[in-house]
């Protein structure tokens, strides 16, 4: 367990739709990162959050956005929801911006129908 | 900028056999290294980090890896599989200043038959 929790573990939705997607980092971390890990894409780095303020941007669509909240948590909002939007999105924590490990959660598994 | 590439995106050994599982990595500015392991269903877990220290890295489970600068490479090794450790294995680069922000490799899944 490393301490990142993420919820929902599953999400089915519609395309068209909006869903929003939780992470608490661990203890202490005050950075959180987003990634989408999908079969024809892999694992791609969406966003990073540092204390609350946006850090640096990825391969984030339009479509998607983020925000970190004053407790830390973030949240990943995702809408106009595409078939290609299915995957696993995966939030992963840190010390601070430059600390180099960062610890995973267990994922949230988005299915688009 | 930083890329990785993993060679092979499957692999298969025998339980008690060596595995080496590759990773050649490109930076543009000294780079960190990461090898996490992901099993099914589950999110990536740290293996072990090349941070500019030692380049033999030790980390968990009997893994290890070196860093090679003149061969821009990390593979990562164990000398004997169990059969726990079959799952699939990241290879993961970032710059060692500024925004540490990972880049995968593909991904290799490792079999390991009894």
């Amino acid at each position: 367990d490393s301490g990142v929790t993420q919820t929902p573990k599953h999400l089915i939705t519609a395309t068209g739709q909006r869903v929003t997607l939780r992470c608490s980092p661990r203890s202490g971390d005050l950075s959180v990162y987003w990634y989408q890990q999908s079969l024809d894409q892999g694992l791609q780095f969406l966003i990073q959050y540092y204390n609350g303020e946006e850090r640096a941007k990825g391969n984030i669509l339009e479509r998607f956005s983020a925000q970190q909240f004053p407790d830390l948590h973030s949240e990943l909002n995702l809408s106009s929801l595409e078939l290609g939007d299915s995957a696993l999105y995966f939030c992963a924590s840190s010390v601070t911006s430059g600390q180099n490990e960062q610890f995973f959660g267990p994922g949230t598994r988005l299915t688009v129908l | 900028a930083q890329s990785v590439t993993q060679l092979g995106s499957h692999v298969s050994v025998s339980e008690g056999a060596l595995v080496l599982l590759r990773c050649n990595y490109s930076s543009s500015v000294p780079p960190y290294l990461f090898w996490y392991v992901q099993y099914p269903n589950q999110g990536l877990q740290l293996l072990l980090k090349y941070t500019s220290a030692a380049t033999l890295v030790k980390g968990i489970n009997g893994f290890e890896a070196e860093f090679k600068k003149s061969e821009t490479s990390f593979h990562l090794t164990k000398p004997s599989a169990h059969m726990s450790d079959a799952a699939e294995y990241f290879c993961a680069v970032s710059a060692n200043t500024g925004f540490q922000k990972l880049v995968f490799g593909t991904g290799t899944r490792l079999l390991v038959s009894p």
